[in-house]
């Protein structure tokens, strides 16, 4: 299996730009997970999909953040615009097993914003 | 908001010797994980153990729960250099599929 497949590994961008991440689950996974991981604040939640349907996006920072799974196989993490503050290592995870929420994560997308 | 918190923050323990880490959490859970983050790397799952048990072991993993003091802690033993990485306890709550984590522990195992 490939795994949780995340792009880009590495992203730099200046101030203002538009950001998207890309996340490709684990076939057959119905639950799909975007975290955020800093030194500060650690790894938080910012959204998560069951069978495609955005089920909490209390964790989203702001309006500028924007999450979308139009299928099964594919789900998108848009910031628009991006500031220097967005920087952090974005993961993807995804999950089988909806009661027991064992994870498998993606590499990251780790992002800087100039 | 953190749920699991870790301790020690840091562990520098040299190989062969065992290496043991505690989780605590403020609200009743379904569920208890830990994860381990290699450095540039995605978290993996590691072992998980449930509300109604006390004690769980894998490999050289052996993970306990203490629902009435809500704490867990996780020992690796007879640690090895490649054991070096960072370690995640999360709790699973609720109905749904949320995880929360901790800030981690960083773990060097000296060779």
């Amino acid at each position: 299996d490939a795994g949780v497949i995340q792009s880009p590994r590495h992203e730099v961008t200046e101030m203002g730009q538009e950001v998207t991440l890309r996340c490709k689950p684990i076939s057959g996974h119905n639950s799909l997970f975007w975290y955020r991981q800093t030194m500060m604040r650690g790894l938080e939640l910012l959204i998560y999909f069951n069978n495609n349907v955005p089920i909490d996006d209390s964790g989203m920072p702001e309006d500028r953040f924007s999450a979308k799974m139009p299928n099964a196989s594919f789900s998108t993490l848009k910031i628009q615009p991006s500031e220097p503050r967005d920087s952090a290592v974005y993961f993807c995870a995804s999950s089988l097993r909806q009661a027991t929420g064992e994870l498998f994560f993606g590499e990251g997308s780790r992002l800087t914003v100039l | 908001s953190q749920q699991g918190e870790e301790d020690p923050q840091a562990l520098s323990i040299q190989e062969g010797e065992n290496a043991t880490m505690n989780c605590s959490y403020k609200t009743s859970i379904n569920n208890l994980q830990w994860y381990r983050q290699n450095s540039g790397r995605g978290l993996v799952h590691l072992i998980l153990i449930r509300s109604n048990e006390r004690e769980k072991h894998s490999g050289r993993l052996r993970v306990t729960l203490d629902t009435s003091k809500k704490s867990s802690s996780l020992l690796i033993t007879a640690s090895r250099a490649a054991d070096t990485a960072s370690y995640f306890c999360a709790t699973h709550t609720g109905a749904n599929s949320k995880l929360t984590f901790g800030k981690g522990i960083t773990l060097s195992v000296r060779p």
